[in-house]
């Protein structure tokens, strides 16, 4: 089955500065590879995604980038704010499928 | 905006004991899952359900699990007899179809300790 490994598990920045979270996946076949944003006590939610025939995806100061060779998958905030402190996960999935395997989490902090 | 929502959102039970975590999906999807969140480890797929059948279930998904829709708005995940290591944030999520586009959309999470 899909492995999904995440990296780093805490990330702490500066506001204003920007924050990355890298993500690595085992299946080849994996196409669909969603972030989601989970706030203390909050449910999962989906801020953005990006799909194997695309390479990199950008929303306003969130952008994710693709490597389908190397199989790895990034997560890029720029101009981090207090609000973006939480807990992002990456996830991976099969369009046949839309099982979801998640990587461990990276809890961000943005230092004010 | 429409939400997944669950209930209770902390259930505490003895070990052994039946428990019954309710979703009530989103009305117009038609794809629901389970997936659970041991306390400080990954979120991982217990099971997705598609047209009141089970249509993928993971290893942890063994015997002691099984999931009903009882009717038209509800989705839920039975544990028979649970143990200690069954203590976990689990997540119901809904989407409204299995294909590439389309996004899940989660529950706020029932948190079940088991004692």
């Amino acid at each position: 089955g899909e492995n999904v490994e995440q990296h780093p598990s805490t990330l702490s920045v500066q506001e204003g500065d920007s924050a990355v979270i890298k993500c690595t996946y085992s299946d080849s076949a994996s196409n669909y590879f969603p972030w989601y944003k989970q706030e203390l006590g909050k449910r999962p939610q989906l801020i953005i995604d990006i799909r194997s025939n695309v390479g990199e995806k950008k929303d306003q100061r969130i952008a994710v980038t693709l490597n389908k060779t190397a199989k790895h998958f990034s997560l890029h905030i720029t101009e981090t704010q207090p609000e973006d402190s939480a807990v992002y996960f990456c996830a991976a999935s099969h369009w046949s499928d839309y099982k979801l395997s998640f990587g461990a989490g990276t809890t961000v902090t943005v230092r004010a | 905006e429409p939400e997944v929502t669950q209930t209770p959102s902390h259930q505490v039970t003895q070990m052994g004991q039946e428990v019954i975590l309710r979703c009530v999906p989103i009305s117009n999807h038609l794809y629901f899952y389970w997936y659970r969140q041991i306390l400080g480890q990954k979120v991982e797929f217990l099971v997705s359900f598609y047209n009141n059948e089970i249509s993928e279930k993971s290893e942890i998904f063994d015997d002691q699990f099984s999931v009903e829709r009882p009717d038209g708005s509800n989705f839920t995940l039975k544990i028979r007899s649970t143990k200690l290591e069954d203590s976990a944030m689990y997540f119901c999520a809904s989407s409204v179809r299995q294909k590439l586009d389309t996004e899940a959309f989660f529950g706020q999470g029932t948190r079940l300790t088991v004692v």
